[in-house]
């Protein structure tokens, strides 16, 4: 398996612009999730999926980040209208379950979003 | 609410030097716990899992181990080399969670020739 596959590996956009990530989990993994990276903040879990269903998003800033997952191949996080402090890297994770064991998180190697 | 912390935020080592990173966890209740390696302006690679039921785990010159009941898991780096210059990540998973990774701040590594 090629691991997670995220793009694009770059954006730079400006204010106010929509901004669409995209994330290819690794074959097989029922559970994606989307990350922010910050040097302020690190690492925050900003949604997650179970079988393509979104099951906690607390962690979403505001009504202008939405996330989907229309099949358990793909995922989407769109920024809508974007703003400066969006800037950040934006990362894409999957791992799986096996009854009551879950398998190592693999890590896409992320999208660094400029909004200038 | 689970909470990670690592501490040093930061270490710089001679080359050759065997070194100890912390990660503290508040909830007992994970899945397991994950030792992650990020490059500056690389993604995240995983070192190491440890599963709940385990109390350490093996990678080369890698030993992590788990301690549930205080909340601790270490990272050993046997040798160090330059090459091990990066930022470490733990992160543990709450079990009634769904398995979010909840990760520290990191411990940046600075292993000096």
């Amino acid at each position: 398996d090629a691991g997670v596959i995220q793009s694009p590996r770059h954006e730079v956009t400006e204010m106010g612009q929509e901004v669409t990530l995209r994330c290819k989990p690794i074959s097989g993994h029922d559970y994606l999730f989307w990350y922010r990276q910050t040097m302020m903040r690190g690492l925050e879990l900003l949604i997650y999926f179970n079988n393509n269903v979104p099951i906690d998003d607390s962690g979403m800033p505001e009504d202008r980040f939405s996330a989907k997952m229309p099949n358990a191949s793909f995922s989407t996080l769109k920024i809508q209208p974007s703003e400066p402090r969006d800037s950040a890297v934006y990362f894409c994770a999957s791992s799986q379950i096996y009854g009551a064991v879950r398998t190592e998180a693999f890590f896409g190697q992320g999208t660094r979003l400029t909004v200038v | 609410k689970q909470e990670v912390t690592q501490i040093p935020a930061a270490l710089s080592v001679p080359e050759g030097e065997n070194l100890v990173l912390n990660c503290s966890f508040t909830d007992s209740a994970i899945y397991n716990l994950q030792w992650f390696r990020q490059d500056p302006g690389k993604g995240l690679t995983s070192l190491l899992l440890i599963q709940s039921s385990q109390r350490e785990q093996t990678s080369g010159r890698l030993n992590a181990s788990l301690d549930k009941s205080s909340g601790r898991s270490t990272l050993y780096i046997a040798a160090s080399q330059p090459g091990d210059s990066a930022t470490y990540l733990c992160a543990a998973p709450p079990y009634n969670q769904g398995g979010k990774l909840i990760f520290g701040q990191g411990t940046e590594l600075s292993v000096k020739p």
